[in-house]
């Protein structure tokens, strides 16, 4: 079955505790990103990659990291997670990417985090 | 800066009424993707609009693209409980080495039976 997936789905933590959000896709996709969706403020993309080691800042990438070894792979790590990255985030992917692109992004299920 | 604004915020209907909801913006996009999210799962993608007056059906599901291509709205048709969810409009935004997509803030809507 072609899906996003992410791990894991909750995560309970405490400020400084550095924490590693997995995604992962078996669609051979080229292009991914991650979001966060915060009440009023919609979703918001922090990271993207075009492909493998090619990534770049979303609108919201303070605080976060992300790598792309693997095409299959894209996680999100937080080096020192705070109260303020309490937040739903999703990974998703698509084909690839073009300026007049109409390629559908995949959604993960979301992991829902809390930075106490 | 809010580069998609979507209208309204907040649409709570009964069962059978038709509505519409509105994706606007100042920019003008290649294409918009409309999107629905589900309680506790991620969007799904419903449509995306390319052409400038494009129109798109998906069942009871309307879909306009602005001439200019600078808004798209979705009309739904005789509205049933299963279409409650969270509407999303979005657009990609490319210029340099950016690729970014850009989301609305969405529409909820609550269809009552």
């Amino acid at each position: 079955e072609a899906q996003v997936t992410q791990n894991p789905r909750y995560l309970i933590t405490v400020t400084g505790k550095k924490l590693t959000v997995t995604c992962s896709q078996n669609m051979n996709h080229e292009y991914m990103s991650w979001y966060r969706q915060d009440p009023g403020l919609g979703l918001r993309q922090i990271y993207y990659s075009m492909n493998v080691e090619v990534t770049d800042k979303g609108d919201v990438p303070e605080g976060y990291k992300v790598s792309r070894k693997e095409k299959r792979n894209f996680p999100l790590i937080l080096e020192s997670p705070s109260p303020n990255q309490t937040s739903l985030y999703f990974c998703a992917s698509s084909f690839s990417w073009a300026s007049s692109s109409y390629n559908e992004q995949f959604f993960g299920p979301g992991t829902r985090l809390t930075v106490l | 800066t809010q580069l998609l604004e979507q209208s309204p915020q907040f649409l709570s209907i009964q069962e059978g009424e038709n509505l519409t909801v509105y994706c606007n913006s100042s920019s003008v996009f290649s294409s918009l993707q409309w999107y629905r999210q589900e309680p506790g799962e991620g969007p799904v993608l419903l449509v995306t609009v390319v052409t400038g007056g494009e129109v798109k059906k998906l069942k009871r599901l309307t879909f306009q693209f602005g001439d200019a291509r600078k808004d798209s709205s979705l009309h739904i048709t005789a509205a049933q409980p299963g279409d409650t969810g969270l509407y999303l409009c979005a657009g990609p935004i490319s210029g340099g080495s950016n690729y970014k997509l850009t989301f609305g803030k969405g529409t909820l809507l609550t269809v009552n039976p």
